[in-house]
C-alpha cells in the first residue's frame, strides 16, 4: 500500500510555456501532500505544503505565482509551472502520507517528474 | 532544532562486502528515523523506518539500521554489498507526528558498488 504515482514522468517544454505536472495518492487519501525540487547530485528541497481545500503554504524563497498549486481532491495535487524558464529545468517530486494509522509518519513518495525547458 | 548529518557524502565498497552508512540527528526527543534510496532519476524508495518499537530495525533489500540514542545515530548497514545497491542514500528525520510534519533530510551518500 502507500502508493504515490506522479504524471508525466519527463517533459520539455520550451520556455515562456506553462507545465503541469499531477500528484496521486492511489491507495489512501492524503490531506497534504508535499512538493519537492531536486537539482542534480543534491537532497531534496521542500517547494510547499499542499493542503486539500485550501491554500499550500510555500517555502520561503519560492515564489507561488510561479510555482501554482492547487489540491482540489484527497488524491490529486497539482504544480503548475507557469511561463517555464530553463533555470526551471530540475526534477521535482511529490509526496503524501497516509492520514492516520502507524504509517501517518511516513512520506511515501512519487516517481519524480523531470522537467526540461529550451 | 532537529537536524541530519549524513558523515559520509560517498562510499565506495566491493560487491560482496559489507556497507555501512552513517547517520547522525539531533532532536530533542525520541523521532521517527527513515533511510530512504534514490535510484538515478527516480523517486525515494522507504528502505526502514525506526519509530521506537525495536532499536534494530530490518528493512527491505537485507538493509538494517541501528538507533542508538546514545550516540545519536542511525547507521544504515547491509552485511554484503550487490551491484544493484549503487545508489543514492538518504537519512530522513520527522520531527512530527502528523501526516503534515516536515520531515528533514540529510546531504545524501552516494552508495558505489565495485565489481
Amino acid at each position: 500500500g502507500a502508493v504515490v504515482s506522479q504524471h508525466p514522468s519527463w517533459v520539455i517544454c520550451k520556455s515562456g510555456t506553462s507545465v503541469k505536472i499531477e500528484c496521486r495518492s492511489l491507495d489512501f487519501q492524503a490531506t497534504t501532500m508535499f512538493w519537492y525540487r531536486q537539482f542534480p547530485k543534491q537532497s531534496l528541497m521542500l517547494m510547499a505544503t499542499s493542503n486539500e481545500g485550501s491554500k499550500a503554504t510555500y517555502e520561503q524563497g519560492v515564489e507561488k505565482d510561479k510555482f501554482l498549486i492547487n489540491h482540489a481532491s484527497l488524491t490529486l495535487s497539482t504544480l503548475t509551472v507557469t511561463s517555464a524558464h530553463p533555470e526551471d529545468s530540475s526534477f521535482y517530486i511529490c509526496s503524501a502520507n497516509p492520514p492516520a494509522g502507524p504509517s501517518t509518519d511516513t512520506q511515501y513518495f512519487g516517481p519524480g517528474t523531470r522537467l526540461t525547458v529550451l | 532544532a532537529q537536524s541530519v548529518t549524513q558523515l559520509d557524502s560517498h562510499v565506495s565498497v566491493s560487491e560482496g562486502t559489507p556497507v555501512l552508512l552513517r547517520c547522525n540527528y539531533s532532536s530533542s526527543y525520541s523521532p521517527s528515523l527513515f533511510w530512504y534510496v534514490q535510484h538515478p532519476n527516480k523517486g525515494l524508495q522507504l528502505l526502514l523506518k525506526y519509530t521506537s518499537a525495536a532499536t534494530l530495525v530490518k528493512g527491505i533489500n537485507g538493509f538494517e539500521a541501528e538507533f542508538k540514542k546514545s550516540e545519536t545515530s542511525f547507521h544504515l548497514t547491509k552485511p554484503s554489498a550487490h551491484m544493484s545497491d549503487a545508489a543514492e542514500y538518504f537519512c530522513v528525520v520527522n520531527p512530527g507526528y502528523s501526516s503534515a510534519s516536515k520531515i528533514i533530510f540529510g546531504s545524501g551518500t552516494r552508495l558505489s558498488i565495485r565489481p
